[in-house]
């Protein structure tokens, strides 16, 4: 089967500008996860998503950070503005219903870069 | 927030050797999982453990969850150069769903 799907991998932008991610889960996955890895770290949960309901945002910087995920598959997250401190890669997964409800698939992340 | 403590921090080895590695969290855990990132990826799962004292294998890997819920191993037998990378344990809190708490990883690097 197919993975995550992240696009793009690499993003480089000035502080203050806007910047939007997309991710398409593994078909059939409800539920959708948004992290944050900072160089050097282990990932953060920015956000959950189970189908187009959000189920944890607790983390995510609501200032600035934004996710949705319509119709219940793919998924966008946008940074507007974007702060230095935003640089980071940006990590999509997806987990399965069932037995291996647990189990996370990672896609590649996208790596930006705030100037 | 939640941490768990992952060690050592680092490790070089020579090809050939095992590996150990660990995690441990003042909180008890629903799951217990193991995951594997090589430069400019993302995590790539190795194993998943649902169960108090689960022992698994994948291949040259073994991990377990410890009794408690609150500590995990993984070892790597016979390390081959491929095995370089940052492994990473996760797991999920029994009060807190499914999203995942990920320790700082482990970068091991084995030398031919």
């Amino acid at each position: 089967e197919a993975g995550v799907a992240q696009s793009p991998r690499y993003k480089i932008i000035e502080k203050r500008q806007s910047v939007a991610f997309w991710c398409n889960p593994i078909s059939g996955h409800a539920t959708l996860y948004w992290y944050q890895q900072i160089l050097g770290q282990g990932p953060k949960l920015l956000i959950q998503f189970q189908n187009n309901g959000v189920v944890d945002d607790s983390q995510l910087p609501k200032d600035r950070f934004s996710a949705e995920r319509l119709k219940g598959v793919d998924s966008t997250l946008k940074i507007q503005p974007a702060k230095l401190e935003d640089s980071a890669v940006y990590l999509c997964a997806s987990s399965p219903r069932g037995p291996r409800w647990g189990e996370q698939f990672f896609g590649p992340g996208t790596r930006l870069t705030v100037l | 927030g939640q941490q768990l403590n992952q060690s050592p921090q680092s490790m070089f080895i020579q090809e050939g050797e095992d590996v150990s590695m660990n995690c441990t969290s003042s909180s008890i855990f629903n799951t217990w999982l193991w995951y594997k990132q090589e430069p400019g990826e993302g995590p790539v799962l190795l194993i998943a453990l649902y169960k108090a004292g689960e022992l698994t294998s994948n291949g040259r890997l073994t991990a377990q969850f410890g009794i408690t819920r609150k500590d995990s191993f993984l070892n790597i037998s016979a390390s081959i150069p491929s095995d370089v990378g940052i492994y990473f344990c996760a797991g999920q809190l029994r009060q807190a769903g499914t999203a995942l708490i990920f320790g700082k990883g482990t970068t091991l690097s084995v030398s031919s």
